[in-house]
């Protein structure tokens, strides 16, 4: 059974650094790995999405990577700021069925 | 377009009461998905749909029902409450090709009483 693992849950980080969020994922046959962002009492909204023959995508200060064979996902935010507090959550899909597999998410908190 | 909408935003049950949570989409998607999110649990699936009349079981549908009778609505259904269905419900749907990016609606917070 595919377990999905986002440690630490919360993170707490000043305006302006530089962040790392991981993701780790035991059964490396995925067909896709995404990121997530949540909003206290909102639904869930995609940031990236990294098909398993890619290594990384990018979009705007968000860079994800993966590395399958050792079942690692890393969502790198870079100059954080106030607006990016909120749960990130990971999550895998295995075989072509759209099937989600969640961690618990990281949240986020960014001081001013 | 709307995206994916859910009704009702709120709603409160007693134990043994059944009840329908809507879910619509407006983009055609083929896929249709229902999770729970409960705290320290993260997000997990209860039912998906691949298809207008084609259903199947994720990984807690104990106490759940589903039906897809058209592409764009997919109802779930709780048969008998129970204070352990307390939790927010979300639906997502995709495209059945591409990246496959789910879109999910804004969530219904459920409490059984």
């Amino acid at each position: 059974k595919q377990e999905v693992t986002q440690i630490p849950a919360a993170l707490s980080v000043p305006e302006g650094e530089n962040l790392v969020l991981n993701c780790s994922f035991t059964d490396s046959a995925i067909y896709n790995l995404q990121w997530f962002r949540q909003d206290p009492g909102k639904g869930l909204t995609s940031l990236l999405l990294i098909q398993s023959s890619q290594r990384e995508q990018t979009s705007g200060r968000l860079n994800a990577s993966l590395d399958k064979s050792s079942g690692r996902s890393t969502l790198y935010i870079a100059a954080s700021q106030p607006g990016d507090s909120a749960t990130y959550l990971c999550a895998v899909e295995v075989g072509a069925n759209s099937k989600l597999t969640f961690g618990k998410g990281i949240t986020l908190s960014v001081r001013p | 377009n709307a995206g994916v909408t859910q009704t009702p935003k709120f709603q409160v049950l007693k134990t043994g009461q059944s009840m329908t949570l809507q879910c619509a989409q407006d983009m055609n998607h083929e896929y249709m998905s229902w999770y729970r999110q409960d705290p320290g649990m993260g997000l997990r699936l209860i039912h998906y749909s691949v298809g207008a009349g084609i259903t199947d079981q994720g990984e807690v549908p104990n106490g759940y029902n589903v039906s897809r009778s058209t592409t764009e609505d997919f109802p779930l259904r709780l048969l008998s409450a129970a204070p352990s269905q307390t939790s927010v419900y979300f639906c997502a749907s995709s495209y059945s090709r591409g990246p496959r990016i789910p879109i999910f609606g804004p969530g219904t917070r459920l409490t059984v009483t």
